[in-house]
């Protein structure tokens, strides 16, 4: 079975500067996809970024980018110039290429971010 | 474009008493989840709709709970009856279809069972 690992339950950092949050996960899969969701006090899932596990650029949303190392079976989500409204839960997912679309999820870190 | 609806946004009852809520997708969505996310936990699949066809109920105790999606729209997840451990906050997601499309969340409904 697959699963998804955060090792940060929590984590801060100052205003504008850059932050890494650490994901692992485990599957025998070649195919699959990769997720970062923004959970705020609010409690709306939010995407923040996705990965195909197919394609070897990591990808990037504005101030969002992610190093996704396969072999390592790692994902980690960098986010810069960090602002007050990036304070929230984030969680790491997995989707399974053949699994119509369940998504395991990680336990999450929640992230502050400090004026 | 609106959002994934739920109701209600709170509920506390007491257990061994029914609960349900409501989830309207985002429209044109063809897939429907529902999640339940523990507190301290990620969320865990539940129970996913293709229309109004089941794809995927293998986590859902199905002793208490139920879902059904009718005419391939809204959805409804009832519990009866509830216990301490469905406290909970329960997660309507939707996408376009299954893999590979992003799936957008709701707002999401917090039980309290006392």
């Amino acid at each position: 079975a697959q699963t998804v690992t955060q090792s940060q339950p929590e984590m801060s950092v100052q205003e504008a500067e850059t932050v890494t949050l650490s994901c692992t996960y485990d599957t025998s899969e070649n195919n699959y996809y990769l997720f970062w969701y923004k959970q705020p006090p609010s409690r709306q899932m939010i995407l923040v970024i996705r990965q195909e596990a197919y394609k070897q650029q990591n990808a990037t949303e504005n101030r969002f980018s992610v190093n996704f190392q396969k072999a390592a079976k790692s994902f980690s989500l960098k986010i810069s110039d960090s602002q007050l409204g990036d304070t929230a839960m984030y969680f790491c997912a997995f989707e399974d290429g053949g699994s119509q679309g369940n998504l395991i999820f990680g336990k999450g870190t929640k992230l502050s971010v400090k004026p | 474009e609106a959002g994934v609806a739920q109701s209600p946004r709170y509920k506390i009852i007491e257990k061994r008493q029914s609960v349900a809520f409501w989830c309207n997708p985002i429209s044109g969505h063809a897939t429907l989840y529902w999640y339940q996310q523990i507190l301290g936990q990620g969320p865990k699949l539940l129970i996913q709709f293709q229309n109004n066809g089941v794809v995927d109920d293998s986590q859902l105790p199905k002793d208490r709970f139920s879902a059904e999606r009718l005419k391939g729209v809204d959805s409804t997840l009832k519990i009866q009856p509830a216990k301490l451990e469905d406290s909970a906050v329960y997660l309507c997601a939707s996408s376009l279809d299954t893999v590979q499309e992003t799936q957008y969340f709701g707002p999401g409904t917090r039980l309290l069972v006392l």
